[in-house]
């Protein structure tokens, strides 16, 4: 069994400033780990993916995300966010299977 | 086309009636998943097609739902006799691969937001 955990329903923050969303994740063996974000009316895009090797993961619009096992985390990080990057993001992970485990969800709120 | 493309975008039913929702899939994508996602949650497995054959549909709620892939590439999922807890917005993915082993990135659909009044 596997379990995702968003921690913020809702994170506002200010344009050029630095973002963090938080993802923790439970699973009783190996995972894949996802960010998607979704955009108002659209469906799921991957940002990124955590499969095996350096536990840094780039995607795509700037993003990043670090695997920790320890903590059992994968935090999305953006250095400087942008107006577009309002969206709801969710966290996914998959341990041996095709099935992903989505998390609730996080809206990221750029104010100007 | 390009991506995965679902119809009706929206669809609004009346408690009772039937509803049929589509998914054309990436054009040679093996599999096709269902995913229903409820207001302020994430998506939630449905049911999932290798080509034609349903290999898992362990997430369909209840006797009400039914999908089928017929040809291997257009799905359709059926919700019969529809309740006020089958609104959601219903998502659909494909993938180029079969699903087990490394991960098989997965395609979204923009979703079919089904009301039921």
């Amino acid at each position: 069994a596997q379990s995702v955990t968003q921690l913020d329903s809702q994170v506002p923050v200010f344009e050029e400033a630095p973002v963090e969303l938080r993802c923790n994740y439970s699973s009783s063996v190996s995972v894949y780990l996802f960010w998607y974000v979704q955009y108002p009316n659209q469906g799921l895009q991957l940002l990124l993916k955590y499969l095996s090797g350096s536990t840094l993961v780039k995607g795509i619009n700037g993003f990043e995300a670090e695997f920790n096992k320890s903590q059992t985390s994968f935090h999305l990080r953006k250095p400087s966010v942008h107006i577009s990057d309002t969206a709801e993001y969710f966290c996914a992970c998959s341990g041996g299977s095709y099935i992903p485990t989505f998390g609730r969800g996080t809206s990221l709120i750029v104010h100007p | 086309g390009a991506g995965v493309s679902q119809s009706p975008r929206y669809k609004v039913a009346k408690r009772g009636q039937d509803v049929a929702l589509r998914c054309d899939p990436i054009s040679g994508h093996v599999s096709l998943f269902w995913y229903q996602q409820a207001l302020g949650q994430g998506p939630e497995f449905l049911t999932y097609f290798q080509n034609e054959a349903q290999l898992d549909k362990s997430g369909l709620p209840s006797d009400r739902f039914f999908a089928e892939r017929p040809e291997g590439s257009v799905s359709t999922l059926k919700i019969q006799r529809t309740q006020q807890e089958d609104s959601a917005v219903y998502l659909c993915a494909s993938s180029l691969r079969p699903g087990l082993a490394e991960y098989n990135e997965q395609f979204f659909g923009p979703g079919t937001r089904l009301t039921v009044l």
